[in-house]
């Protein structure tokens, strides 16, 4: 199986800021039949279910703020989010969806306002 | 509006089982694959299992293979979680998701503890 590994486990930074969270997998998740990275991050607030901010590494899901962006191909990810607002406080999980038959999420990332 | 509403969650033994129903509406559903997942009290996400759209084909995630069967009802819209030999670990919300291909969206889900 395809293990993610997100870093920080948490961070905290000032409102308007730029918070920076990375996940690498232990294999490459870019599919060569397509080019496309089976990458997705999530947010989770809590007593919530997780939102779909991104997929396709880089696809931000319509509706999501401009300020959350995704980057990396291959085996290196990276959600960041600029101009930090007090809404974003939230976990952020990433994920593959390379395999049909498992498909995993890295930890997790606590995101607080400094 | 896409919707996913879960039920059948609540308290059982260990040993015990449990159905977990998913009703879906705002969407063509017999043309998506659909997944559980589970979160523990204060812990991450854990993908569960997997139904395609036609019912044909399902996969598990190690630590429920043999225990759990996932399947669907494509006439009423929903996809099931039936649940055996639970264990206390199994204790979790259970989130219902489509595919898309990633996740999107999640139902509210439904907790689920197994305790004595």
């Amino acid at each position: 199986d395809i293990v993610m590994t997100q870093s920080p486990d948490s961070l905290a930074v000032s409102l308007g800021e730029r918070a920076t969270i990375n996940c690498k997998s232990s294999q490459s998740v870019l599919h060569s039949s397509n080019n496309k990275n089976y990458l997705a991050w999530y947010q989770q607030k809590p007593g919530q279910p997780p939102k779909l901010l991104i997929y396709w590494a880089s696809t931000r899901k319509s509706g999501v703020p401009d300020r959350f962006s995704g980057s990396g191909s291959g085996t290196d990810f990276t959600l960041t989010i600029s101009n930090l607002q007090a809404e974003d406080v939230a976990v952020y999980y990433c994920q593959h969806y390379y395999s049909t038959v498992s498909y995993t999420f890295g930890q997790g990332t606590k995101l607080q306002i400094k | 509006e896409v919707q996913l509403v879960e039920s059948g969650g609540g308290l059982v033994q260990p040993g015990g089982s449990l159905r977990l129903s998913c009703a879906a509406s705002g969407f063509t559903f017999n043309s998506y694959w659909m997944h559980w997942v589970r979160q523990a009290p204060g812990k991450g996400l854990v993908w569960v299992s997997r139904i395609n759209n036609d019912g044909s084909d399902s996969a598990y995630a190690d630590s429920v293979k043999g225990r759990f069967t996932i399947s669907r009802d494509n006439a009423k819209n929903t996809v099931y979680l039936q649940m055996n030999s639970l264990r206390a670990e199994d204790t979790a919300v259970y989130y219902c998701v489509r595919d898309f291909p990633s996740f999107d969206p999640w139902g509210q889900g439904t907790l689920v503890t197994v305790s004595s």
